[in-house]
């Protein structure tokens, strides 16, 4: 079966630094997304990582801060730029369509921690 | 824009036992699917269960089952013979199936399940 994997699994930075996370895929997608999820608290989607195009980011997320990559139809980056402790979430990539068991719905990568001191 | 509400921040049942969990949604849209997701400590999130809108049958998986009440807007998951591995966050999420948000996840803010011996 598909296999989604993301790096790193977490790390601790500190503030005024990034951090860049990769997500990879094992088979061919359509399309792939990055969630955040602060603290305590649901999903949030970030932008929609195009192939061979710049990202559709969501209300209140912008390139500058979220600059993603997405070179081929199996990777994808997403970069946190100059954080502070705010930024501390998880972040996750997700899937839609390709070889999965449903073209219909979204899986998600194991997700990676960050911590920003 | 479409919400998505889980009333019940937590939950407990003891094992073998039978718990539901709440979720409704707002929604002008006709056609659309409904997910339930779980996410435990490791912080992956795995589908739990999936309905598509446009069916009046309850999907099933296993000891999983929903009700879904399109009229109601109302999508709740039903868990027979709780097992302690189900112990985790579950969510509650919407797509539409409108072109220009097709792809898009609306989460519910959660509810922490605990099983009990």
């Amino acid at each position: 079966s598909a296999v989604i994997s993301q790096k790193p699994s977490r790390d601790i930075c500190q503030r005024g630094t990034s951090l860049t996370i990769q997500c990879q895929v094992d088979s061919q997608v359509t399309m792939m997304f990055w969630y955040r999820q602060q603290p305590g608290q649901s999903l949030t989607l970030i932008a929609t990582a195009n192939q061979g195009s710049e990202a559709t980011y969501e209300s209140g997320f912008v390139i500058d801060k979220f600059p993603i990559s997405r070179p081929n139809l199996t990777f994808s980056t997403l970069t946190v730029s100059n954080m502070s402790p705010e930024d501390s979430s998880i972040y996750l990539c997700s899937l839609l369509g390709g070889v999965f068991p449903s073209t219909d719905t979204q899986y998600f990568g194991p997700g990676t921690r960050l911590t920003v001191l | 824009a479409q919400t998505v509400t889980q009333s019940q921040p937590e939950m407990s049942v003891q094992e073998a036992e039978t718990v539901t969990l709440s979720c409704t949604y707002d929604t002008s849209e006709s056609d659309y699917y409904l997910f339930w997701y779980k996410q435990p400590p490791s912080r992956q999130m795995i589908l739990v269960i999936r309905q598509e809108a446009y069916k009046q049958q309850n999907a099933t998986e296993n000891r999983f089952s929903v009700n879904f009440q399109k009229a109601a807007k109302s999508f709740s998951l039903k868990i027979s013979d709780s097992q302690l591995g189900d112990a985790a966050m579950y969510f509650c999420a919407y797509r539409s199936l409108n072109t220009g948000t097709a792809s898009k996840l609306t989460f519910g803010t959660g509810t922490r399940l605990q099983v009990t011996l």
